[in-house]
């Protein structure tokens, strides 16, 4: 079975500038989290989707946004990009939202440079 | 707000010993616990999970405790070999899928 893949892999953006990032889940799985990595602040979780309804928020600005599609692909948009958005953007997936026995799965990242 | 913190933040050791690393959570009204490894610039393996309801898991030669009512877990690693060197990271979960990440551990086995 596929594991969770993200597109892009690696992408250079300028301030100001938007940009939409992409993960497929593993088959099956529902739910889709999205989470911010950098050195200072560590791991810090965005938002969760599952069957294309929004779950849970994290505590980030509304510059942050994201969907699920019907299939459970999901995407995330920044717009108006500044300097610290710079990051591993991880996506997670797991079968349901809620039961304590699912393990989440990540994908490999996209890495994410704002000049 | 839940706070997860990792001790210690780095480790070397020489490769074939046993090790401990730490992990603390401040709210212990959690779902489940799990631990992760990250390679340098990749994404997250998951390690093992520990339910609530449980106290420990075994794989291999990683074995994960969990006691809720003092806030903590520990991952234990026997036999320790180069391989295993990465960042070691806990994460906590509340409802829902909202996962609460520790600092991580860097782990370095010496051949």
């Amino acid at each position: 079975k596929a594991g969770v893949t993200q597109t892009p892999r690696y992408l250079i953006k300028t301030r100001g500038q938007q940009v939409t990032l992409s993960c497929s889940p593993i088959s099956g799985h529902r739910s889709v989290s999205w989470y911010q990595q950098t050195p200072g602040q560590g791991l810090q979780f965005l938002f969760e989707y599952f069957s294309e309804t929004q779950r849970n928020k994290g505590n980030f600005p509304g510059r942050f946004s994201g969907r699920q599609f019907s299939n459970s692909r999901s995407e995330m948009n920044v717009s108006t990009l500044e300097l610290g958005d710079s990051a591993l953007y991880l996506c997670a997936s797991s079968l349901t939202s809620g039961f304590s026995s699912d393990t989440q799965y990540f994908g490999p990242g996209t890495r994410l440079t704002v000049l | 707000k839940q706070e997860v913190t990792q001790i210690p933040a780095a480790l070397s050791v020489p490769e074939g010993e046993n090790l401990v690393l730490n992990c603390s959570f401040t709210d212990s009204a959690i779902y489940n616990l799990q631990w992760f490894r990250q390679d340098p610039g990749k994404g997250l393996t998951s390690l093992l999970l520990i339910q609530s309801s449980q106290r420990e898991q075994t794989s291999g030669r990683l074995n994960a405790s969990l006691d809720k009512s003092s806030g903590r877990s520990t991952l234990y690693i026997a036999a320790s070999q180069p391989g295993d060197s990465a960042t070691y990271l806990c994460a906590v979960r509340l409802t829902g899928n909202q996962f609460y990440f520790g600092t991580g551990t860097s782990l370095t086995v010496i051949p």
